[in-house]
């Protein structure tokens, strides 16, 4: 199993542009969140999905949106991007919510000049 | 207001030495779980507590569940530098998990 994979690695974008942030796991989970890291902060939650079809806000959603199609990829799309969506992005999957175990790809990190 | 409170902020100390760092809130959850992420990494699990005056341990580390379900911490024997990182609570109910700032650790050789 590769678990939850994320692509791209790194990327700059200009203001305004836009971009698709890839995530996609192999373990047939249900629930695939999408978070944000700055530094000295802690994880933020900005989407998640319980099912394909199915998504919901989380902390800090503005400027971003998602789909879940499948049960395995969760891509997040930035619209118009800007220099305060510069972050690490993670993307997280776990069987259900509460006490499961979350599994989080290894990153993609954005900068928005 | 910070639902999570990780305390300390950032610890620095030499290989061998003991620590131990804390999660508290004034809310009472049903479980709490510990998180180590190392640089350029996603964060991995270490151990979930979900009841009141639990203790794990986990090789040298020793997680504890406050008695209210409100704080827990976490005890590390004997740093080594593998140790290094960001240690992030959270707490679940039926919703996603919210996360601490965490304590990030550094061990130095």
């Amino acid at each position: 199993n590769a678990g939850v994979t994320q692509t791209p690695k790194f990327r700059i974008l200009k203001i305004g542009q836009s971009m698709t942030l890839q995530c996609t796991q192999d373990m047939n989970h249900n629930y695939m969140y999408w978070y944000r890291q700055d530094p000295g902060m802690g994880l933020k939650l900005i989407y998640y999905s319980v099912g394909a079809g199915i998504t919901d806000k989380g902390e800090v959603p503005n400027g971003y949106n998602v789909s879940r199609s499948t049960t395995e990829d969760f891509p997040l799309r930035l619209e118009l991007a800007a220099p305060s969506q510069t972050s690490v992005y993670f993307c997280a999957s776990s069987r259900t919510s509460g006490r499961y175990t979350q599994y989080f790809g290894p990153g993609t990190r954005l900068t928005v000049l | 207001t910070q639902l999570l409170e990780q305390s300390p902020q950032f610890l620095s100390i030499q290989e061998g030495e003991n620590l131990t760092v804390y999660c508290n809130s004034s809310s009472v959850f049903s479980s709490l779980q510990w998180y180590r992420q190392e640089p350029g990494e996603g964060p991995v699990l270490l151990v979930t507590v979900v009841t009141g005056g639990e203790v794990k341990k986990l090789k040298r580390l020793t997680f504890q569940f406050g008695d209210a379900r409100k704080d827990s911490s976490l005890h590390i024997t004997a740093a080594q530098p593998g140790d290094t990182g960001l240690y992030l609570c959270a707490v679940s109910g039926n919703t996603p998990l919210v996360f601490g700032k965490g304590t990030r650790l550094s061990v130095i050789a």
